[in-house]
């Protein structure tokens, strides 16, 4: 399966502020996910980015709070940007590794606003 | 309705114990289905696919009930080191989408 480097693992930011997140998959990849698992809680889904495209976010989020980047087939990064306590979190970005192998996951990044 | 349910514990049980838990899903296009295991403060690993035939790994048996729209996960012969929370997860490969269960925590005690 592929592997997945994700950085920061986990940062504590001042509200107003922006994080990048840094993912970057040791193949080539179509789609990449990002996700957000807010305490005690399952994934969400915050959005796919495709190389070449712009990202497609799902309902609740959107692009100027979460601008992702996607600049080729192995890397991408999400920005939580303007931040406030509600955005502490955990962030996951995760590929596809086929239809009978699921997802990989990057380790996370531990997000906590103050 | 949440599209994916699961039961969300704790299921606190002895070692040594078999323990089940089942997951429903509501949209019928849905066409892959797996199991993965989170840890505490870590990232979700896929534990196993679930087919339509069932399939068995080690301790671990996956079952798939297209009709009744439910997946379950079988641990036979539990392990302190199965603690953990368990996920259930419906992809629709058409639309390009999975989502997953809320998890299912499990405890294994001496």
């Amino acid at each position: 399966s592929a592997v997945i480097s994700q950085k920061p693992s986990r940062d504590i930011c001042q509200r107003g502020t922006s994080l990048t997140i840094q993912c970057q998959v040791d193949s080539q990849v179509t789609m990449m996910f990002w996700y957000r698992q807010q305490p005690g809680q399952s994934l969400t889904l915050i959005a796919t980015a495709n190389q070449g495209s712009e990202a497609t976010y799902e309902s609740g989020f959107v692009i100027d709070k979460f601008p992702i980047s996607r600049p080729n087939l192995t890397f991408s990064t999400l920005t939580v940007s303007n931040m406030s306590p509600e955005d502490s979190s955990i962030y996951l970005c995760s590929v596809e590794d086929g239809r009978f192998y699921g997802y990989t996951f990057g380790s996370g990044t531990r997000l906590t606003v103050v | 309705r949440k599209e994916v349910e699961q039961d969300p514990g704790p299921f606190n049980v002895p070692e040594g114990a078999t323990v089940a838990f089942n997951c429903t899903y509501s949209n019928s296009a849905s066409q892959s289905f797996f199991w993965y295991r989170q840890d505490c403060r870590k990232e979700p690993k896929l534990l196993m696919s679930v087919y339509s035939s069932g399939n068995e790994d080690g301790r671990f048996t996956a079952q798939l009930n297209r009709a009744s729209q439910y997946i379950s996960l079988l641990i036979r012969d539990s392990k302190l080191s199965d603690s953990a929370t368990y996920l259930c997860v419906v992809m629709n490969t058409n639309a390009g989408k999975s989502t997953f269960g809320d998890g299912t925590t499990l405890t294994v005690k001496p």
